[in-house]
């Protein structure tokens, strides 16, 4: 299985301010023949289901801010959101699908400083 | 429109059988390409995938779980159906389904349903 570590495991962070949450695998998640990173950023509000923010690791998902964003490749990611706002108090979960088991991190927990 | 609304029981007994339906309309398991996956949350944790079903009836489940779960699909209804067998407190979550494309140029799960939370308790 690949294991997917998430750091910190909580942040608070002013508003206005930015906010970087990094997320590391085990394995590359990189597939050489089409240069994707299989990567993907999730939210999660109290009471909600995760919310897809960001696919091949860099990739925004229709509708979402542009304050957030995503980089990295191969096994080194971050999740960046440039100007926090208070809607964006949430848990953020990585998550590999390269390979199954399609394995989640263990959230980093964002609130307001 | 993708949605997707998981049903089921919200309490079951320890070594009792859970069998939980996905009912989702905006795509058809009958389409190239299209999947549908169960993820569960225990409470105040991290996600966990549990199990995948292509169109094509290609399956994929947790290592960890393998043995407990089986996923099957109804194209007539639509719904995709997870049983787990022998359950146990620790299985006590929220249960999500949620929608996938197969695929190089996957997402991965860009469609949830809101989830059901299922109690194990005597």
């Amino acid at each position: 299985d690949i294991v997917m570590t998430q750091s910190p495991d909580s942040l608070a962070v002013s508003l206005g301010e930015r906010a970087t949450i990094n997320c590391r695998s085990s394995q590359s998640v990189l597939y050489s023949s089409n240069n994707k990173n299989y990567l993907a950023w999730y939210q999660q509000k109290p009471g909600q289901p995760p919310k897809l923010l960001i696919y091949w690791s860099s990739t925004r998902e229709s509708g979402v801010p542009g304050r957030f964003s995503g980089s990295g490749s191969g096994t080194d990611f971050t999740l960046t959101i440039s100007s926090l706002q208070a809607e964006d108090v949430a848990v953020y979960y990585c998550q590999q699908y390269y390979s199954a088991p399609y394995t989640f991190g263990q959230g980093t927990k964002l609130e307001i400083k | 429109q993708i949605t997707l609304k998981e049903s089921g029981p919200t309490l079951v007994k320890p070594t009792q059988t859970l069998t939980l339906t996905c009912t989702f309309s905006g795509f058809s398991l009958t389409t190239s390409r299209e999947g549908v996956g169960w993820i569960r949350q225990p409470p105040g944790k991290a996600l966990e995938w549990l199990a995948l079903i292509y169109w094509d009836d290609d399956k994929r489940y947790s290592p960890s779980l393998k043995s407990r779960l089986t996923i099957t699909k109804d194209t007539s209804t639509p719904q995709v159906v997870l049983t787990m067998t022998n359950m146990d407190p620790v299985d006590t979550a929220t249960y999500y389904c949620a929608h996938r494309i197969y695929g190089d140029d996957a997402k991965s799960f860009d469609y949830w349903g809101q989830g059901i939370q299922v109690t194990v308790s005597s």
